[in-house]
């Protein structure tokens, strides 16, 4: 299998604007995972899609925050109006419910996003 | 809600020794699972060893191992044989089916050659 792929590896924007992230999990992974990790800290949980359908959001997702996972493959997080507080590495992991080892999440190697 | 603790911020550790990382979590739930994850410098998470709770046996995984005290709630990383790859950050995780993972602070460790 190919590791959990995240695209782009880094990002810099101008406060206000839009960015848009995406995350290739390991083919036949049908769980995907988005996770928030600020300088020094243990990742968060944002949100997470079984196929298609987002199961759960964290409070840390604001409205200005959106995922999709359209055809239960791929999975893009888009920030709207970025703010400073956003700068933070977004990392996506992937599992399954059909392998061994269901329960272990693998990770991809993160977007670091720096708004100006 | 879980909750997990690293309360060693930082350590370190001459290459050959071994070295222990603290873990412990908060849960009422009885059936999860237990992770530790390492994060070398700009690089990726990487998975070093998982456990069951349901299984009393302390998983191993090469030179690392686990000390699993359920009635403790606690979950600590021996790492025997420490090598200079070995430097990283490491993230103790909790998990229950179906759920996310939570996360501990993490705890810088550093082979010292």
């Amino acid at each position: 299998d190919t590791g959990v792929s995240q695209d782009p590896r880094h990002k810099i924007t101008k406060r206000g604007q839009n960015v848009t992230f995406r995350c290739d999990p390991i083919s036949e992974h049908n769980r995907l995972y988005w996770y928030r990790q600020t300088l020094g800290q243990g990742p968060e949980f944002l949100t997470y899609f079984q196929n298609e359908a987002q199961l759960e959001k964290s409070r840390l997702l604001s409205d200005r925050f959106s995922a999709e996972r359209p055809k239960g493959s791929f999975s893009t997080l888009e920030i709207q109006r970025t703010e400073q507080g956003d700068s933070a590495m977004y990392l996506c992991a992937s599992s399954s419910d059909f392998r061994a080892n269901t329960d272990t999440q693998y990770f991809g190697p993160g977007t670091r996003l720096t708004v100006l | 809600a879980q909750t997990v603790t690293q309360s060693q911020p930082e350590m370190s550790v001459q290459e050959a020794e071994t070295v222990t990382l603290s873990c412990t979590y908060d849960t009422s739930e009885s059936n999860y699972y237990l992770f530790w994850y390492k994060q070398p410098p700009s690089r990726q998470m990487i998975l070093v060893i998982r456990q069951e709770a349901y299984k009393q046996q302390n998983a191993t995984e090469n030179r690392f191992s686990v000390n699993f005290q359920k009635a403790a709630k606690s979950f600590s990383l021996k790492i025997s044989d420490s090598q200079l790859g070995d430097t990283a950050m490491y993230f103790c995780a909790f998990y229950n089916a179906g759920n996310m993972l939570t996360f501990g602070g993490g705890t810088r460790l550093m082979v010292k050659p």
